[in-house]
């Protein structure tokens, strides 16, 4: 079954416009990852924050962990046409990291 | 520095052959992981190896499914035989340290069973 789940499951921004996508989780978690996938590739690791950390910044990127309430945010500034991609996050369990069902971003120039 | 690399990129064969795909892992790395991938299932973990050994096959599919990894640098995922529903992108993934740890994917193989 899906731990995480993203939301919204498309976003369609202008390019420079800043874009965010959410996660939400049901169990307890040690950490969470970020993933982008460009069509036809695979995927590519963004960032990882740990469950006693509450923000991340790599970049452009800008990751927020709420605990409290298992949820997590992604927050891509200034975005750029070549930030169109599905974004998933990945929750751990106790023994394997699982997916979410991904956001869609299309950024237009 | 080479990353994880997958082979056949496509391959398109018919109902009742069997199917081998290819990874080679990033060098160093200890753990080994296949998905598949489907819109209706999103991504899904297969099976996963730690040292060559494999340690968690839960999510292969049926007993037509099978992995196996002779070495730390290469890795097969054997379907056999092979049926119209395993259409979909098969991808290998590759950590260091841990099986939580971030993992590096291959660019996956397309699989579609006629």
């Amino acid at each position: 079954s899906q731990q995480g789940e993203e939301d919204p499951q498309a976003l369609s921004i202008q390019e420079g416009e800043n874009a965010t996508m959410n996660c939400s989780y049901k169990t307890s978690i040690n950490n969470l990852q970020w993933y982008r996938q460009n069509s036809g590739r695979g995927l590519v690791h963004l960032i990882l924050i740990r469950s006693n950390e509450r923000e991340k910044h790599s970049g452009r990127l800008r990751v927020t962990l709420d605990t409290s309430k298992k949820s997590s945010s992604l927050l891509i500034t200034a975005s750029r046409a070549a930030d169109t991609a599905s974004y998933f996050c990945a929750t751990d369990r106790t023994d394997k990291l699982i997916f979410g069902t991904g956001t869609r971003l299309q950024v237009f120039p | 520095d080479a990353g994880v690399i997958q082979s056949p990129r496509h391959e398109v064969t018919e109902m009742g052959q069997e199917v081998t795909l290819r990874c080679k892992p990033i060098s160093g790395h200890d753990y080994l992981f296949w998905y598949r991938q489907t819109m209706m299932r999103g991504l899904e973990l297969l099976i996963y190896f730690n040292n060559n050994v494999p340690i968690d096959d839960s999510g292969m599919p049926e007993d037509r499914f099978s992995a196996k990894m002779p070495n730390a640098s290469f890795s097969t995922l054997k379907i056999q035989p092979s049926e119209p529903r395993d259409s979909a992108v098969y991808f290998c993934a590759s950590s260091l340290g841990g099986r939580n740890q971030p993992q590096h994917f291959g660019d996956g193989t397309r699989l579609s069973i006629l």
